[in-house]
């Protein structure tokens, strides 16, 4: 299977800050990688997929970026709704699996 | 607006089959992906496996020789049988769609607990 792995593990941050969540494949993925947040009670929330497209609905402060082995989150102003934990997934293979997960907590 | 919601049995036996259904609204299951998933505080987010219509499945390799995953157009349901389950399949599980292999809607979740 393919290991994902997230970094940080926790993210302390404040309301208007910009915050990078990195996501690092075991091989390559290639663009095949979609990124959710999950609040405290509810199901994970697509977010972005393909690496960079923006799930419809999903505010356009989030982004994502790379390809291969190596892909980022960013959200560019942090609002209060945003501190959750955040998963990445890859589906390049028939054996889909999650990073272990980024906690976004309020600093 | 797409709605998924699972249902079924809350506590299984050790040894037992995991029976699950998800009830879906707003889209048809004979077209999109659905996909059990569960989640745990050891392992996290563990895909389960999906189907696609008419009935093309794919497992997690690690749970292939006792995993199921049926498709009810009739009903727009599908299903998910997990046979020999162990305390290690205790998990809130979810179900999920999309229109390919990730997913874009999801259950609410059920938790299911193994236990004699």
């Amino acid at each position: 299977d393919i290991q994902m792995t997230q970094s940080p593990s926790t993210l302390s941050a404040s309301v208007g800050d910009r915050v990078t969540i990195t996501c690092r494949a075991s091989q390559s993925v290639n663009n095949w990688l979609a990124w959710y947040h999950q609040k405290p009670g509810k199901a994970p929330k697509l977010l972005i997929y393909k690496a960079s497209s923006l799930q419809s609905g999903v505010p356009s402060r989030f982004s994502g970026s790379g390809s291969g082995t190596e892909f980022t989150l960013t959200i560019s102003t942090l609002q209060p709704d945003d501190f959750a934990i955040y998963y990445c997934q890859q589906y390049n293979t028939y054996w889909y699996t999650f990073g272990q997960g980024t906690k976004l907590e309020i600093k | 607006q797409v709605q998924l919601q699972e249902s079924g049995p809350g506590l299984a036996k050790p040894s037992e089959t995991l029976s699950l259904t998800c009830t879906v609204a707003g889209a048809s299951t004979n077209s999109n992906y659905w996909s059990w998933i569960r989640q745990t505080p050891g392992k996290g987010l563990e895909w389960i496996g999906s189907i696609y219509y008419p009935g093309s499945t794919y497992y997690n390799p690690s749970l292939k020789s006792r995993v199921t995953i049926s498709l009810d157009t009739s009903t727009n349901q599908f299903s998910l049988k997990l046979t020999s389950v162990t305390a290690a399949d205790t998990a809130l599980y979810y179900c999920a769609g999309g229109h390919s292999s990730y997913f874009d809607h999801w259950g609410q979740g059920i938790l299911v607990t193994v236990s004699s």
